[in-house]
This record gives structure tokens, C-alpha cells and sequence, in this order.
């Protein structure tokens, strides 16, 4: 089983719909929980950072955390195109420097 | 804002070549890595530096050393460039401790022929 688990998508959503973007992960003492958008050929950029249970609104984006059945989510309401990317989960075991990133979820947002 | 700057975002070298990809944040950041990601692969870790003058192997650090003499930079050196170490090289920092959000430069798009 794979540390950080994420469905490769494509996920495509239309303009205005909620886009939910899943991850799960396999370690019970992760701590962390960040989730990064990348556009194509370009670097991640962070978006959101989560350490506890429960929902973590920013703007048009929301982070969920459920640590007893090991999954983080990313929800993003009135998706837009601009939001076309890969979203990476990136998850990290508590006292570790280094996260341990999913291999992302590709969302396509279709006017 | 965290700004974390890459020396080329394009490269290309010759197999065997001595390789040299630079990095530096101007946020006083103690952490420093680099990461390489290709299609299907994700996200690997080559290397890290929590501290000048440190480092620790990450996942795949065969072929390639690092250099840490200032907090500010972090070095990624191929010792001998070979085509199977084309890849988009991206350098990442983040603040002291542990569980840190990372702040990605820009990449660098490595090709070797």
C-alpha cells in the first residue's frame, strides 16, 4: 500500500460545480496534511495546511481532516477554469523534516 | 512572501558533464531539498539540508552530490550527467522543525543528451 494514496484523475467538473479532491494515508502518526495545486510544467504552490480534525475554510477552498479514518480532502466551491491543475497531498509523519506527497489528482474545470 | 529561486529554468548537458544546479530562499529558512519529478513517478527526494554544512540522502541520491556553505543556498551537483537523470529538478524550503509547509522554486528543466 502506497503512503499517500490519491486517484489519478482526470476529475472534470463544470465551471461553478464543487470540485472534491480526495487523499488517503497510510501512516497513523501523521500529523501534517498540506495540499498544493500545480499548473502544468510549472512548480507546486502550497494552498492549504491542516493538523486537525475537521474543516479548514480559505476563499473558495476548504481542507478536511478525518485522522481515525485517515483521509484528507480538498473542496473547491464555484471551480473555475484558472483552477485546472494537479492538485498533490503531501502528508507528514510527526518529528519528520520531509512530507510525503501523493501523486497527485489532475482536475479539469470545463467552461 | 517566500521566495525560493532556481539558476536556470531550462538546461541542457551533455552525458557526462559536470552539472551544477543552484538554489536560494531569501526567508532565513533552515530547510532546504531537492526533488526530481518525472510523469508517473511523482515527487521523489534526492537530498535535504536542515542546517548549513548538513545534509541527509533522501530517496535516490545516486549520481548526484549537494553543497550547503550558506544558509541561503543549496546546490544540487551531478557528477557525471547522464540521460537518464533528465528530469524537471525542483528545490523546496521550509522553516526550522518538523511537519513545515514547503515553498517550491520554479524548477529547472533538465535535459541531457
Amino acid at each position: 500500500q502506497k503512503e499517500v494514496e490519491q486517484n489519478s484523475g482526470p476529475l472534470s467538473v463544470p465551471e461553478g460545480a464543487i470540485a472534491s479532491l480526495n487523499c488517503t494515508y497510510s501512516d497513523r502518526v501523521s500529523q501534517s496534511f498540506f495540499w498544493y495545486r500545480q499548473y502544468s510544467g510549472k512548480s507546486p504552490e502550497l494552498i492549504m495546511s491542516i493538523y486537525s480534525n475537521g474543516d479548514k475554510e480559505d476563499g473558495r477552498f476548504t481542507a478536511q481532516l478525518n485522522k481515525a479514518s485517515q483521509y484528507v480532502s480538498l473542496l473547491i466551491r464555484d471551480s473555475q477554469p484558472s483552477d485546472s491543475a494537479t492538485y498533490l497531498c503531501a502528508v507528514n509523519k510527526g518529528g519528520s523534516y520531509i512530507p510525503t506527497f501523493g501523486r497527485g489528482t489532475s482536475l479539469i474545470v470545463h467552461p | 512572501d517566500v521566495k525560493v529561486t532556481q539558476s536556470s529554468r531550462y538546461l541542457v548537458k551533455r552525458t557526462g558533464e559536470k552539472v551544477f544546479l543552484e538554489c536560494v530562499q531569501d526567508m532565513d529558512h533552515e530547510n532546504m531539498f531537492w526533488y526530481r519529478q518525472d510523469p508517473g513517478l511523482g515527487l521523489r527526494l534526492i537530498y535535504f539540508s536542515y542546517d548549513v554544512k548538513m545534509k541527509e540522502k533522501g530517496d535516490i541520491p545516486e549520481g548526484y552530490s549537494v553543497s550547503r556553505e550558506k544558509k541561503e543556498r543549496f546546490s544540487l551537483i551531478l557528477e557525471s550527467a547522464s540521460t537518464n537523470q533528465t528530469s524537471m529538478y525542483l528545490c523546496a524550503s521550509s522553516l526550522a522543525g518538523v511537519s513545515r509547509e514547503q515553498y517550491f522554486g520554479p524548477g529547472t528543466r533538465l535535459t541531457v543528451t
